[in-house]
């Protein structure tokens, strides 16, 4: 059964802090995505990679970068929390058939 | 101009109608196209996928595909309270990893 986890559903932070949220797929899938969701605006992406150490900015990646250094786990890290990011973070995978599937996401607010 | 472009709603039917959900796409180096529903608070879950020209069937879902007017849909037979969600339209392009969304469209079946 396919399976992406992502290490929190809630996080409340505070501004300046750095934050990190961590995904782990168990499919063996090349591509891992991160996407942030808010009303009205649908899904953005963040950035992605499709390989170990790879990584591809996507239409936001201000004020966020990233980690893949096994190919099971892809890190988002905001440097430095700002409200504006307060959002839901999903990430995503997929394989050669390239259907993506998404962890159950995390619910972050900055205070 | 958006990539995806889906109509936000909301779309409400009564329980047992056909629902029907509309997408269209820009780019006609789109490969594959997805339906995925988000129940509220939760993230998206795929429903079903279709590369071909026609209809694809799952149960009381049928995808259709039209590439030279370059529109997907979706229809849910005998619609569900249960069926109440988001639904959002995925493309994903002939080269590249990305998945390009659309803003989802909001249906509520009503009992």
């Amino acid at each position: 059964d396919v399976k992406v986890t992502q290490s929190s559903r809630y996080l409340v932070k505070r501004t300046g802090e750095k934050v990190f949220l961590e995904c782990v797929q168990d499919m063996d899938h090349e591509n891992m995505f991160w996407y942030r969701q808010d009303p009205g605006l649908g899904l953005r992406l963040i950035y992605f990679s499709y390989d170990v150490k790879m990584k591809e900015k996507g239409d936001i990646p201000e004020g966020y970068s990233v980690s893949r250094e096994k190919k099971e786990r892809f890190s988002l890290i905001l440097e430095s929390a700002s409200t504006n990011q307060t959002s839901m973070y999903l990430c995503a995978s997929n394989g050669g058939v390239k259907t993506q599937y998404f962890g159950p996401g995390t619910r972050l607010l900055v205070l | 101009q958006k990539e995806v472009e889906q109509n936000s709603g909301p779309l409400s039917v009564p329980e047992g109608a056909i629902a029907s959900l509309n997408c269209t796409y820009s780019d006609r180096g789109s490969q594959s196209f997805f339906w995925y529903r988000q129940y509220s608070g939760k993230s998206p879950e795929l429903i079903m996928f279709i590369y071909s020209n026609g209809d694809k069937e799952d149960g009381r879902f049928t995808a259709q595909l039209n590439k030279a007017s370059q529109y997907v849909s979706l229809l849910i037979r005998d619609s569900q309270p249960s069926d109440s969600a988001t639904y959002l339209c995925a493309v994903n392009l002939w080269t590249g990893n990305q998945f390009y969304f659309g803003t989802g469209t909001s249906l509520t079946v009503i009992p």
